[in-house]
């Protein structure tokens, strides 16, 4: 399974853009990216998910290039309560397994 | 409604004592997963269950044993527990459908176990 390297903190302020960049040289050809986000005391959530290009969802936006050997993960005007880790992760869509490697995450600290 | 749940929330116990930690989903999902978290933040797959059947088994010391009744309960008793123990533990769930529409899992809210 392809390994994934993230910074492991990042400050920023209420209503500006986040973007966390994830590194995952060796992702392989059916891998998937996903991220999860998680509160304090609480499990991961799924936020948002691709393969290449562009994907766009309520939450976040996620860029991929065209070597697929990193993703950035984009919070729009972050707000509090947008405090929280986000971990990156790379799956075998082929799979039936579903297992996922988390790294350390990158821990979000959103200041007033 | 909550889609996968765990019970206790918290739980503080002594060496050498057994405990188990309870998990369900109602979210008709065909495999469950039970995760490890440190105080470092790392979250570490311990076993998957799929249909009731183990499909992934880490390299987890045999005092954990999961137990599966049917695929929306997956139990882990812990026998002889060790102070090394202490850690968030995770449930989660997923549909079991390879490709990208079964990759999501679902998590619990977490049980959260000290061992004195």
């Amino acid at each position: 399974l392809a390994k994934t390297t993230q910074p492991i903190s990042m400050d920023s302020y209420e209503g500006q853009e986040v973007n966390i960049t994830c590194s995952h040289n060796n992702i392989a050809t059916n891998d998937y990216i996903t991220w999860y986000q998680q509160f304090p005391s609480q499990g991961p959530r799924f936020i948002i998910q691709g393969y290449k290009t562009k994907v766009t969802n309520e939450v976040a936006s996620l860029f991929i290039p065209a070597d697929r050997k990193s993703s950035t993960l984009s919070l729009p005007r972050v707000s509090l309560s947008d405090t929280a880790v986000y971990y990156c992760l790379v799956g075998d869509i082929g799979s039936n397994t579903g297992k996922l490697i988390f790294g350390q995450g990158t821990t979000l600290q959103v200041k007033p | 409604d909550t889609a996968v749940s765990q019970t206790p929330k918290y739980l503080v116990t002594q060496m050498g004592n057994d405990k188990s930690i309870k998990c369900e989903q109602n979210l008709g999902h065909d495999t469950m997963y039970w995760y490890k978290q440190d105080s470092k933040k790392f979250l570490k797959i311990m076993f998957s269950y799929n249909n009731k059947e183990l499909i992934i088994n880490e390299t987890v010391p045999n005092r954990f044993s999961p137990k599966s009744p049917d695929k929306a309960h997956l139990n882990l008793h812990i026998n002889s527990l060790e102070l090394g123990d202490s850690a968030v533990y995770f449930c989660a769930s997923r549909l079991g459908l390879a490709g990208p529409s079964g990759e999501t899992q679902y998590f619990g809210p977490g049980t959260r176990l000290l061992v004195l």
